[in-house]
Order: structure tokens, then sequence, then C-alpha cells
């Protein structure tokens, strides 16, 4: 069984449209996140959840929207999609507290055209 | 603040040759500390953690001890395969929130 899966794997799209990805963790965590990786495997936390509760919310601009309906879920919907959109997102989750790790997704590679 | 930082890369190394990576941290208190590692095309996995100052993680032949005095956590391995080639990634978390190092990729040569 998937622990942590992201939907879909790949998404090629144009300047413009909106997006959703879906994320969903099957390891019953607490705590949901959404990392944005660029070319150069940079790193960068965008949100993270706990019990449907947002807790981070990194600058990223507002058309990035997470939506959360119940702990094991934790989608990201992208609308007036920009080129600089164009990377690979993970979703992750991990438990409540000290010394946890996190499980990450397969990761969904966003291309925009 | 609090950040990780970590050797820049490319690494190449032959095959069976010794791998360190140096990762050091900031914080305020002891956090955890944690080893990833992303294979190609693949996303992020606990390599090893080790949770307080002077515990040691090991996971697959790699190593990595928690020193408080340095705020290090560098990642050993005594020969390394060309399956080791990937992108790795030191880490600190503070309760809920992650802080990830710009990550180290590894390319070994047979």
């Amino acid at each position: 069984d998937t622990a942590v899966s992201q939907t879909p794997k790949y998404l090629v799209t144009q300047m413009g449209n909106d997006k959703s990805i879906k994320c969903e963790q099957n390891l019953g965590h607490d705590t949901m996140y959404w990392y944005k990786q660029d070319s150069k495997k940079f790193l960068k936390i965008m949100f993270s959840y706990n019990n449907k509760e947002l807790i981070i919310n990194e600058t990223v601009p507002n058309r990035f929207s997470p939506k959360s309906p119940d702990k094991a879920h934790l989608n990201l919907h992208i609308n007036s999609l920009e080129l600089g959109d164009s990377a690979v997102y993970f979703c992750a989750s991990s438990l409540n507290g000290e010394g946890y790790e996190q499980y990450f997704g397969p990761g969904t590679r966003l291309t925009v055209t | 603040g609090n950040s990780v930082t970590q050797m820049e890369g490319p690494v190449t190394l032959s095959e069976e040759a010794f791998l360190t990576i140096n990762c050091t941290y900031t914080a305020t208190g002891y956090p955890s500390l944690f080893w990833y590692v992303q294979y190609p095309g693949e996303g992020l996995q606990l390599l090893l953690k080790a949770t307080k100052a002077d515990d040691k993680g090991s996971n697959k032949g790699f190593e990595a001890t928690y020193r408080k005095e340095t705020t290090s956590f560098h990642l050993e391995k005594g020969s390394v395969q060309v399956s080791d080639s990937a992108v790795y990634f030191c880490a600190r978390n503070t309760g809920n929130q992650f802080y990830f190092g710009t990550g180290t990729s590894l390319t070994v040569i047979p």
C-alpha cells in the first residue's frame, strides 16, 4: 500500500489555466505539507496543515490555495498558472511533534507552457 | 535563526571511495536531525536520523553523528556504490517545522 500518494504524476498545461493536485496519506498522520522543488533541487515549504488547520503558510502567491477536507487529504489548487510555476510539487506527512520524520509522496511534475 | 547548511555539490566519486557530506545547523535548543535521500524521479525518503546529542544514525552503510559542540551532522559512508547516486538532503525539525539544506548531488562512477 502506498503511504503518501499524489495525483497526477505529470501535469502539462498552458499559462492561465487552473489546476489541482491531490494528496492522500494512509499513515494516520496528523500533519501534512506541500513543498515546491525547483530545477536545482532546492526544496521550499509552501504550506502545512495539522488536523485540517493551516499552521504554516509561507510566502507563496495567492494563486496557490491548499484545501484539507480531512486529515488524510491535502489538495493544492493553483489558479492562473504561470511559467514560473513549473516545478515538481511534493506532498509529505508526519506525526505531530519532535523527532518524527516526514514521509514524501512521489511528486507531481508540473509543466506550464 | 533556524537553518541548515550543507556542502555544495555536485560530488563525483569512484566506486568504493569514501564519502563525506558536511551539514551544520543553527537552532535554538536541540532539534532532531535527519538525512534524506532522493533517487532520480522519486520523492525524498528518510535515510537516517538522530534525535539527541551524540546519537549516531545509521542505515545502508551510511552514518551520521549528532555533534552538539560543532552543531554538525555530517553524512559518511566508507565505500560508495553506483546505486548510491542520488541527491542527499540534511534537515532538522522543531515541532512540526522542518528545515532542509539545499541538497548535495552525488554521482558514483564505476
